[in-house]
C-alpha cells in the first residue's frame, strides 16, 4: 500500500512553459486534493475532486486544471507558467470529505524561472 | 470566516523537556480542529483531530491537544520532546464542507 504518491518530485520550469504534475493514490479514496504551500505560509487548496468525473475549484484555482477520469488519478495542469507558481504541491487523498484524516503525497517542488 | 494563528513560527526547546505549540482560532460554528506534522521533504500527517466530542484529544507519538472554547484556542503539548518530533506542525480549521485552513506552521526544534 503505498499511499499517495507524486511525481515528479523536483521540476525546473521556465516561463511560459506547461506541465503535468501527477497523483496516485491506491486506498481507493473518493475525495483528492491540490494544494499548494509557498514559504513560510500554510496550504492552500487550488482544486478538488469528490469523485471520477467530478472536480471543483479551491481558494486558489488560477492557472492551474485538473481532470479526474479514474478514482486513483487525478492529475493537475500548469499552463504557461509564470514565477508566481513557483512553489511546493501536495496531492491529498481522503475517504469522503475533509472533516476526516487526509492523507498526504511527499510533495512536488516547482522552481518557474 | 474561519481563521487560524499560530502564535510561534518557531519554538526551540531541550530533549525531554514539554513542547507547547500555540494555536488560536475564529469560528462562526463549532468547528473541526487538527494538527498535522510535516517532517522535512515530507507530506504533512494527521497528529490528532477534534471532531466536538472529548475536549482533551489524545494523539500520535504522545502528543495531545486541548479544546478551550472560552479562549478560542488548541494548543499542542506533549510532556517530553524527542528529537524525532523536529519538524513542521501545522494547525488546522475546518471550514464547512471543502474546505481547510490551514495555520502558517510552526517550526519546531529540538536541541541535545
Amino acid at each position: 500500500n503505498a499511499g499517495v504518491t507524486q511525481t515528479p518530485k523536483f521540476r525546473i520550469l521556465k516561463i511560459g512553459q506547461s506541465m503535468t504534475l501527477q497523483c496516485t493514490q491506491d486506498m481507493n479514496h473518493n475525495y483528492m486534493y491540490w494544494y499548494r504551500q509557498d514559504p513560510g505560509m500554510g496550504l492552500k487548496l487550488i482544486y478538488y475532486s469528490v469523485g471520477a468525473g467530478i472536480t471543483d475549484k479551491g481558494e486558489v484555482p488560477n492557472g492551474y486544471n485538473v481532470s479526474r477520469s479514474t478514482t486513483e488519478d487525478f492529475p493537475l495542469r500548469l499552463e504557461l507558467a509564470a514565477p508566481s507558481q513557483t512553489s511546493v504541491y501536495f496531492c491529498a487523498s481522503s475517504r469522503t470529505d475533509f472533516f476526516i484524516e487526509q492523507y498526504f503525497g511527499p510533495g512536488t517542488r516547482l522552481t518557474v524561472t | 470566516a474561519q481563521s487560524v494563528t499560530q502564535l510561534d513560527s518557531h519554538v526551540s526547546v531541550s530533549e525531554g523537556t514539554p513542547v507547547l505549540l500555540r494555536c488560536n482560532y475564529s469560528s462562526s460554528y463549532s468547528p473541526s480542529l487538527f494538527w498535522y506534522v510535516q517532517h522535512p521533504n515530507k507530506g504533512l500527517q494527521l497528529l490528532l483531530k477534534y471532531t466536538s466530542a472529548a475536549t482533551l484529544v489524545k494523539g500520535i507519538n504522545g502528543f495531545e491537544a486541548e479544546f478551550k472554547k472560552s479562549e478560542t484556542s488548541f494548543h499542542l503539548t506533549k510532556p517530553s520532546a524527542h528529537m524525532s518530533d523536529a519538524a513542521e506542525y501545522f494547525c488546522v480549521v475546518s471550514q464547512g464542507a471543502q474546505k481547510l485552513v490551514f495555520g502558517q506552521g510552526t517550526r519546531l526544534t529540538i536541541n541535545p
